[in-house]
């Protein structure tokens, strides 16, 4: 069983429709928990960074963990077309120099 | 926000030769840097982590004579594949963390071609 859990997709919607992204994890000592977009052979960009349990909003993304399920989910409200991308979630255990462990990305595609 | 840059970004070489690949962190001192490689359609493959001034940490299977890490400074972290084959084509993106900090700030990637 791999450590982080994430639907490879392709996941396509309309423009406009609230999109749901999610892992699962089994290791319960991570505490840091990220979620990445990466473009079409470009590097990943940081989204958000969220640390333990709850919700994190910023603008029309929503993060959200849920230690106690070991779940945790993005949410893009308003999606759009240039939102397309893969996304990667990520976690981590503890600060310093811990390393983190990436999901295996689930592609988004937005039809205008 | 943080910027990462690598050098170059693809490049192609011929089989039995090295390639150098250079990850800059450009505004902020990074105290830590990663190497990953990415396979087409699976995720992030962490390679070696380095910590400036020290020997680089190797992943387990990750061959530290092939893959030569240098982290001589706090803004750069260079990763040199030695007598690289077909099977080394791959992109290769660094990261960048600095000191405490737990996000990590990506580069553009570095995709490597061996004919």
């Amino acid at each position: 069983q791999k450590e982080v859990e994430q639907d490879p997709g392709p996941l396509s919607v309309p423009e406009g429709a609230i999109v749901s992204l999610n892992c699962t994890y089994s290791n319960s000592a991570f505490q840091y928990f990220m979620w990445y977009r990466q473009y079409s052979r470009k590097g990943p960009e940081l989204l958000m960074y969220t640390y333990s349990s709850g919700n994190k909003e910023d603008g029309r993304f929503t993060a959200q963990v849920d230690k106690s399920s070991k779940y945790i989910s993005l949410f893009i409200r308003d999606s759009q077309p240039s939102d397309s991308a893969t996304y990667l979630c990520a976690m981590s255990e503890r600060g310093g120099y811990q390393k983190v462990t990436f999901g295996t990305g689930t592609k988004l595609q937005v039809i205008p | 926000g943080a910027v990462v840059s690598q050098h170059p970004s693809w490049v192609i070489c011929k089989s039995g030769t090295s390639v150098k690949i250079e990850c800059r962190s450009l505004d902020f001192q990074a105290t830590t840097m990663f190497w990953y490689r990415q396979f087409p359609k699976q995720s992030l493959m962490l390679m070696a982590t380095s910590n400036e001034g020290s020997k680089a940490t190797y992943e387990q299977g990750v061959e530290k004579d092939k893959f030569l890490i240098n982290h001589a400074s706090l803004t750069l972290s260079t990763l040199t594949v030695t007598s690289a084959h077909p099977e080394d084509s791959s992109f290769y993106i660094c990261s960048a963390r600095a000191g405490a900090q737990e996000t990590q700030y990506f580069g553009p990637g570095t995709r490597l071609l061996v004919l």
